[in-house]
Order: structure tokens, then sequence, then C-alpha cells
């Protein structure tokens, strides 16, 4: 089956811009989760949703938020976009239950100017 | 969030057993072991988890210590293709938890 698209994969902005990213899950999972990804902090969790519900939040400034849609894909969005916003933005779906393995998808690399 | 500790860089050469060593000394005992694995360009991959008995799987074996405070994934015979950040996670057991708090993680170099 098809794994985890992002779109863009890459994407250059302008400080004080917004930004939309998107993730399609693997077919039949429900939870789809973002993290950033910055040579200085690594990987970092910023949300979860599953069945268009937020449940589970990082520690990221309110410019960061999401969305996820009745057919599980979910969009993240960031605005007044700061240059430390720079990074990969990875997503990862999965059933949501339990203890499932998480596929990420290959990220959108964003570049703030 | 419980936190793990292991080396920066490794190095071994192909065809060779890689043993990468995770620390977790705070380790509750509601907390799976799990490792992912991240290719050069690529999103992170899991590689295999367990909770307190070694486990195997096509990719690789994970090695639990008895007291569980530390753990060591095994690929048996490494490739160019392993070259890549290994991270050890702790990930308890909460119902449909799905946030995992990555490390550092290990940088693996396989030598042709």
């Amino acid at each position: 089956k098809a794994g985890v698209t992002q779109t863009p994969r890459y994407l250059i902005k302008t400080r004080g811009q917004q930004v939309t990213l998107s993730c399609s899950p693997i077919s039949g999972h429900r939870s789809v989760s973002w993290y950033q990804q910055t040579p200085g902090q690594g990987l970092q969790f910023l949300f979860e949703y599953f069945s268009e519900t937020q449940r589970n939040k990082g520690n990221f400034p309110g410019r960061f938020s999401g969305r996820q849609f009745s057919n599980s894909r979910s969009e993240m969005n960031v605005s007044t976009l700061e240059l430390g916003d720079s990074a990969l933005y990875l997503c990862a779906s999965s059933h949501g239950t339990g203890m499932d393995t998480q596929y990420f998808g290959p990220g959108t690399r964003l570049t703030v100017l | 969030d419980a936190k793990t500790t292991q080396p920066n860089s490794m190095e071994s050469n192909e065809e060779e057993p890689v043993h990468l060593p995770c620390n977790h000394s705070t380790i509750s005992g509601t907390d799976y072991i799990h490792w992912y694995r991240q290719l050069p360009s690529q999103g992170p991959e899991y590689v295999i988890h367990g909770l307190t008995s070694n486990v195997n799987n096509r990719m690789a074996s994970l090695a639990i210590a008895e007291d569980r405070k530390s753990s060591t994934l095994i690929l048996h015979r490494a490739t160019l293709r392993d070259a890549a950040v290994y991270y050890c996670i702790l990930r308890p057991i909460i119902q449909g938890a799905q946030k995992l708090v990555f490390g550092q993680g290990t940088r693996l170099t396989i030598n042709p």
C-alpha cells in the first residue's frame, strides 16, 4: 500500500508569512503526528490528531497549529514565520491505538528567509 | 518523559555485527523500548521494540538487560544501507499514545 505522502517537499518563505503543509496518511490510519527536525534541537513532537481531534500537543508556540479532515488527511499551519522555523517537518501516521508502529513521510523542507 | 542516552556516533565495517547501546536508567515498568532509524534524506523508520524479553525480527535483534536499565540493538551483518541515525525511544503503555520523544541518536557509519 502507498506510504505517507507530504506536500510540498520543499518550500521557501520569508519572515512574517504563513505556510500550510499537507500530510496524507497510509490508508486506514486515523492518527497523524507532526514533528519538527532541526540540526540544533533534533526531532521534536509538535502535535497529534486522531479522528479530527487534537489528542496530544508538544511545547510549541500557538503560531503552530494543525487540523485533520474526515479522510484523516492533515494540515499543519505556521503563521508569522520566523527564521528559526526553518526545518524539516515530518508527519507520521498510525492506527492510533496501543503500541502502534508509526510510519513517517519524507518530510517538507521549509526555508525561511 | 523518560530519557535515553546513546553514543553520538559509531563506526563499523560491512558484513560485521554492530551493537548499538542505549542507557535508560529512569525507565518505568510501563515503558516499552523502541528503536527507529533515519536513513539520509528520509523520515525515521521503525526497527524493533520490546518490553522485557529479547526480541528478533528480520531487521535486527533487541537485547534488554535484566534490570531494563539498558538495551542493545544488534545488526547481525551490517550493510552500507544500514548507515543511518539510530534512535532509542521509551514509549509508555498509554492507550493510544502516539508521541515519540527522540533523543540525539547514534550516527552509524558503515565502512566498505
